[in-house]
């Protein structure tokens, strides 16, 4: 089964200011997916990035990025010149890359406070 | 892009009484559809897979007769809360998954339950 650990249950930054958040998860399939999913206090779940695990290349999406090393199965999000509106949950989550339909496994995610 | 309406977002009822809660895929057809449960400030907890035309898949201690899920069109899945209790209480999402070979999900904007 996999599972998914973001070890920082909290954290806060500055307006402008850059950030990091961790994500680690195990595995062992060779082809998923990886997503940072935002939770604002709407409670909407909004994907913010995703992964593929054949790319080597790191993804990006504006403001936000990621820091993906598959062998030490680390998904790290970063997020530059932070604003007040990023302050949300924000939940890593990985799918396996299988034909069919399979659940997102989600992590118990970080609460991030932009401070202005 | 894919919408999923959810409804109610908010709900009272009393215990003993049933609950239901409908996902509509607006503008996609969501050949599978994930029901997850988030109690407050704690991740998303997976209860059942449903796929359309078929009986939905519950994980290990989610109670089949107590949470009814119904797939019976590519575009409506519904989740019956039947007999509630005060401990039923907590916030539901729904998550689509479509066709045409997306590995997107798209998410409903939440149920929030409460019993009395």
């Amino acid at each position: 089964a996999q599972t998914v650990t973001q070890s920082q249950p909290e954290m806060s930054v500055q307006e402008a200011e850059t950030v990091t958040l961790s994500c680690t998860y195990d595995t062992s399939e060779s082809n998923y997916y990886l997503f940072w999913y935002k939770q604002p206090p709407s409670r909407q779940m909004i994907l913010v990035i995703r992964q593929e695990a054949y790319k080597q290349q790191n993804a990006t999406e504006n403001r936000f990025s990621v820091n993906f090393q598959k062998a030490a199965k680390s998904f790290s999000l970063k997020i530059s010149d932070s604003q007040l509106g990023d302050t949300a949950m924000y939940f890593c989550a990985f799918m396996k890359r299988i034909s069919g339909n399979t659940p997102l496994v989600f992590g118990k995610g970080t609460r991030l406070s932009v401070i202005a | 892009g894919a919408v999923v309406s959810q409804h109610p977002s908010r709900v009272i009822c009393k215990s003993g009484t049933s609950v239901k809660i409908e996902c509509r895929s607006l503008d996609f057809q969501a050949t599978t559809m994930f029901w997850y449960r988030q109690f407050p400030k704690q991740s998303l907890m997976l209860m059942a897979t449903s796929n359309e035309g078929s009986k939905a898949t519950y994980e290990q201690g989610v109670e089949k007769d107590k949470f009814l899920i119904n797939h019976a069109s590519l575009t409506l899945s519904t989740l019956t809360v039947t007999s509630a209790h005060p401990e039923d209480s907590s916030f539901y999402i729904c998550s689509a998954k479509g066709t045409g070979g997306s590995y997107g999900y798209t998410f409903g904007s939440g149920t929030r339950l409460t019993v009395v």
